[in-house]
Order: C-alpha cells, then structure tokens, then sequence
C-alpha cells in the first residue's frame, strides 16, 4: 500500500532549528512535497524535491534521499509565526498526491 | 488575482439533505481537485479533473459528485448527507498534474447533524 509517516507533534523554541522527517512508500514516484497549514487555514506551498539532495529556500531546507524513501524539512531561526502544520505528500506513479497527516510544529518563546 | 475561492466558508446540514461547495479559480489551471481533511488524517483526494468535460474519481469518491463545465469552475454536489461526511473540505488547483504546486482555496467547514 501507499503510504507517508510523519511525526504527529513537535517542540521547538524561537529562535532554534528544527527537521521534520518524512518517510514514504508509493507506487512509483514523481516528487516529494512539502505544505505548511496554519490553524484553519489552507495549506500552501513551501517546497518540492525530484532530485536526491538539499533544495534551500530561504529559512527553510528540505532534503530527499529516494533510494531510502526518506525526506526532511530544515526549519532555521524558528519564529513564532512558523507554529503550523507542516504536511508531507509524494506524487505517485498516477500523478495522484499522497498526503502525510501532518506535523503539528509549536513553538515556545 | 484572486486564486481559488470556495463558498460558502460554513454550512451546517441535517442527515439526508444535499448541497453544493462552489470552487472557482482565475488563474486559467488545467487541472482542479477536491479534498476532504478530517482531524490527525492527511488530505483525502475526493474527486479531480485535468479539463473542462472531464473528471475522474479519487480515493474517497463515496456520496459525491462533481462535474466542470468550464475550466473555471468545478462544484462538488453532496447528495443525501451524512454524519460521515462532516470534515473540512478543500478545493485545489494546479497548473498541470500533481508534480506541480497546487494552490488550495480557504476551505469549507461543514457539519452534518
């Protein structure tokens, strides 16, 4: 079966770096996205991987490693605002999405 | 731009009645999906489109409808609610298939009492 684990929660602290694991099993494999949802909200995009390696954008990383089905997002110089969710999904051999549960991310001051 | 909108943002539904989610964009998408989101689970693909006159059932297809007559618009009919249906329901689209960014609308929270 498909599948996406993700941690349910985190804590971090303003200021700190945080990584949020992601590991995945689809059929085939078309790229590794990363959403962030605020309480209420929609998500909204943050990153996508195809290639294995580090794609950096601004504060935020995020890494792919698809021989282990293995994918992280580097959180930097963590601010209140980035409490969120932050949500995993793989684009599988059908083009469909395949979506995490989500990582709930707390930050404390 | 507006992007995707989604109407209405609440609606609350007795057990056997029906109703419509709207969901349109402007930012001409080929491809536009709906998805359900319920508490500690991931995004459920509902139903989807790659284009005007064609949609394609996704995971949780179950007591819905769609249809897309335009490129534009693309509503999701509940016939015959159900308590199972009350989740968070979000609208999305995207410039070609799921390899590429898809921008979701705000959402409706509906309830089915």
């Amino acid at each position: 079966g498909q599948n996406i684990d993700q941690p349910t929660e985190m804590t971090a602290t303003e200021g700190a770096i945080v990584q949020i694991n992601c590991t995945y099993q689809t059929s085939g494999f078309n790229g590794l996205f990363w959403y962030q949802q605020h309480a209420g909200e929609a998500p909204t995009f943050l990153s996508y991987n195809v290639l294995d390696g580090l794609e950096e954008k601004g504060r935020f990383s995020s890494f792919l490693s698809r021989s282990k089905g293995y994918s992280y997002l580097l959180l930097k110089e963590l601010q209140m605002k980035d409490s969120a969710s932050y949500l995993c999904a793989a684009s599988d051999s059908n083009y469909q999405l395949i979506w995490g549960a989500g990582t709930k991310l707390i930050i404390k001051p | 731009n507006a992007g995707v909108t989604q109407t209405p943002k609440f609606r609350i539904l007795k057990i056997g009645q029906s109703m419509t989610l709207q969901c349109t964009q402007d930012m001409n998408h080929n491809y536009m999906y709906w998805y359900r989101q319920d508490p500690g689970m991931g995004l459920k693909l509902i139903y989807y489109s790659v284009g005007a006159g064609i949609t394609d059932k996704g995971e949780v297809p179950n007591g819905y409808n769609v249809s897309r007559s335009t490129t534009e618009d693309f509503p999701l009919r509940l016939e015959l609610a159900a308590p199972s249906q009350t989740s968070v329901y979000f609208c999305a689209s995207s410039i070609r298939d799921s390899a590429y960014e898809q921008y979701f609308g705000p959402g409706t929270r509906l309830t089915v009492t």
